[in-house]
């Protein structure tokens, strides 16, 4: 399968407790996208990275949430102190680099991960 | 600002009819529309896109109208299955800064009936 992959696939944590979640992007693409989704609700853009460099981060990414992707292949991120607020499914998504991808705006989405604070 | 929303959160159809799924945009100056599908526990997949120098694109089964005057577009799906269930979302990626997040609608589920 070379989808976008996310691991893992559901977490449940007590509030106060850090986690971290991990995205593999396709392969050729160089720029990666976290966003978080809400039940009910569309994705809200968290983050984002062009290879290693995160580029630009939203105001809904509150000083206890870092992300990184320090060879610029997999990303991981971490919530640290969670709150119940966190709960939320967490996609990543994946696309070409804008040399390769011109006018298209296509983003692959990986299958998320579920957080579940208690 | 941008703003992608939709009137119906829920669509019921049977089997065999077709599904129009409705979306309204604020911001006279988008130009460029994507469908996404998702299904229970996965993420969004792409349907299709439409720029707004086209009013329609078809697809397999799949048909995007944009309407600019009303700032409105709908994705309508021909012949629907069982399949086809899922949460339906129209997105607008940023087209003016280099991040071209998406901004995703509310969504409209689709419930097929037997």
């Amino acid at each position: 399968d070379t989808g976008v992959s996310q691991d893992p696939r559901h977490k449940i944590t007590k509030r106060g407790q850090n986690v971290t979640f991990r995205c593999d992007p396709i392969s050729e693409h160089n720029r990666l996208y976290w966003y978080r989704q809400t039940l009910g609700q569309g994705p809200e853009f968290l983050t984002y990275f062009q290879n290693e460099a995160q580029l630009e981060k939203s105001r809904l990414l509150s000083d206890r949430f870092s992300a990184e992707r320090p060879k610029g292949s997999f990303s991981t991120l971490e919530i640290q102190r969670t709150e119940q607020g966190d709960s939320a499914m967490y996609l990543c998504a994946s696309s070409f680099p804008l040399t390769l991808a011109g006018e298209n705006y296509e983003q692959y989405f990986g299958p998320g991960t579920r957080l579940t604070v208690t | 600002g941008e703003s992608v929303g939709l009137h119906l959160p829920t669509l019921s159809v049977q089997e065999g009819d077709n599904s129009i799924i409705n979306c309204a945009y604020s911001n006279s100056a988008s130009d460029y529309f994507i469908w996404y599908k998702q299904e229970s526990g996965k993420g969004p997949q792409f349907i299709i896109d439409i720029r707004s120098n086209m009013d329609k694109r078809q697809g397999q089964r799949v048909t995007v109208l944009l309407n600019k005057t009303v700032k409105h577009l709908s994705l309508q799906i021909a012949a629907t299955q069982p399949g086809d269930s899922a949460v339906y979302f129209c997105a607008e990626p940023e087209m003016d800064t280099g991040r071209r997040a998406l901004t995703f609608g509310s969504g409209t589920r689709l419930q097929v009936q037997p």
